[in-house]
Order: structure tokens, then sequence, then C-alpha cells
């Protein structure tokens, strides 16, 4: 399968835990996006990278959250301290730019906080 | 800001109804607009798109045309499936910048 991969599917922690996801963008593709969605909502955004560079982050992104791609594939999502209110759909998103606007989705992580 | 109203559901129809869903976007210059579509347990997929008015996009029987004048891009399908039964998304991504801005999306049911 080349689509998106995202893991963990879910993920159950309690408040003040750490939390890490992970995000495989389709090979070749140099935009990763990440999205968090709640329930009745569409997809907000909370950052991209063009390649390994983290080129924008949304003011919904807090000093609490964190994300990485280290060499331009993979990437990750670190949660500090969770708090109930992060209980989302993570989801992430990839596009190659020379293919025009379409991005691509994962299935997303689904994290409650207790 | 850019953004995306989208028409608040759910819709439930009858099959082979006409569907429309409405979607209406804030942006400056021409942003390209979209419909992506997320089934029960799946993400979200590209549906449909249109990058400059007056385009029409389609796909799967549905269709949506980028209206620079009314600032619209409503969702149509003629004659609507049970395997149609989604969560539709209108989003939108500035002519500038890389985000893409997504509506509330509109729960639709469709029963036989």
């Amino acid at each position: 399968d080349t689509g998106v991969s995202q893991n963990p599917r879910h993920k159950i922690t309690k408040r003040g835990q750490n939390v890490t996801f992970r995000c495989d963008p389709i090979s070749e593709h140099n935009r990763l996006y990440w999205y968090r969605q709640t329930l009745g909502q569409g997809p907000e955004f909370l950052t991209y990278f063009q390649n390994e560079a983290q080129l924008e982050k949304s003011r919904l992104l807090s000093d609490r959250f964190s994300a990485e791609r280290p060499k331009g594939s993979f990437s990750t999502l670190e949660i500090q301290r969770t708090e109930q209110g992060d209980s989302a759909m993570y989801l992430c998103a990839s596009r190659r730019t020379e293919l025009g606007n379409e991005q691509f989705f994962g299935p997303g992580t689904r994290l409650t906080v207790l | 800001g850019d953004s995306v109203t989208q028409m608040e559901g759910p819709v439930t129809l009858s099959e082979e109804a006409f569907l429309t869903i409405n979607c209406t976007y804030t942006a400056t210059g021409y942003p390209s607009l979209f419909w992506y579509v997320q089934y029960p347990g799946e993400g979200l997929q590209l549906l449909l798109k249109a990058t400059k008015a007056d385009d029409k996009g389609s796909n799967k029987g549905f269709e949506a045309t980028y209206r620079k004048e009314t600032t619209s891009f409503h969702l149509e399908k003629g004659s609507v499936q049970v395997s149609d039964s989604a969560v539709y998304f209108c989003a939108l991504k500035a002519l500038a910048g890389n985000q893409f801005y997504f509506g509330t999306g509109t729960s639709l049911t469709v029963i036989p």
C-alpha cells in the first residue's frame, strides 16, 4: 500500500502524559501537513513541512506541541503534558508540489486523554 | 482571514434524490476549491476540485462549479446512492500560502 500511514491508530493516555504520533507520507511527497479534527468539525491546520523544514505553524499549536520531520520522510507529532482538551483525531496529509494541490490523507490517530 | 462555510447537516435523502450541499468561502484573490469525502471508518479523500473561476469539478457523478461572483462552490449530484453516505467537507487553499481551510463537514445519509 503506498498511501499515507499513521501510527498508532488509537491512543488512550492519562492527563499529564506525553504522547508521540508518527506519520509516513507517500514516498517522494515533499510536503507534509498535520491537522487536528474534533467531533463535528473539519480538519484544523496545525503545521506543515516542506521536506525537513517546518515552514508554518498554526496559532493553535501551543508550546506543548512539537513536530519534526528529520530526514524529510516520516514525521512525528509530540504532545507534552497532555490535557483533556487535546482529545481529538490527529490527521496527517502529504502532497507533491509538482502534482498540484491535492493532499492525500492518512487514516488518523485518535487520541483520548482521560 | 480565509475561511469556508458549508451547510450544516445532517442531511438524509432517499436513494435517487437530488443532492445539494452549499459551500461559500472567504478569501483574497483566487483560491483553489475542493470537496473531500470521508466514508465511515476511512480517511479523507479528494472528491473533486476547481482551481479558477467558472471551472467545474466532477467525479463519481458529483459536480461543483467555482462561482467567483457568489464566492460559492456548491456540491451537487443528480441521483444519490446508498453508497454516497459519508461526510463531505468543502475546503480551500489560498493562492498565496500553503494552508488549507476546511468547512465543518456535512453528514449525508442515503436511505434505500
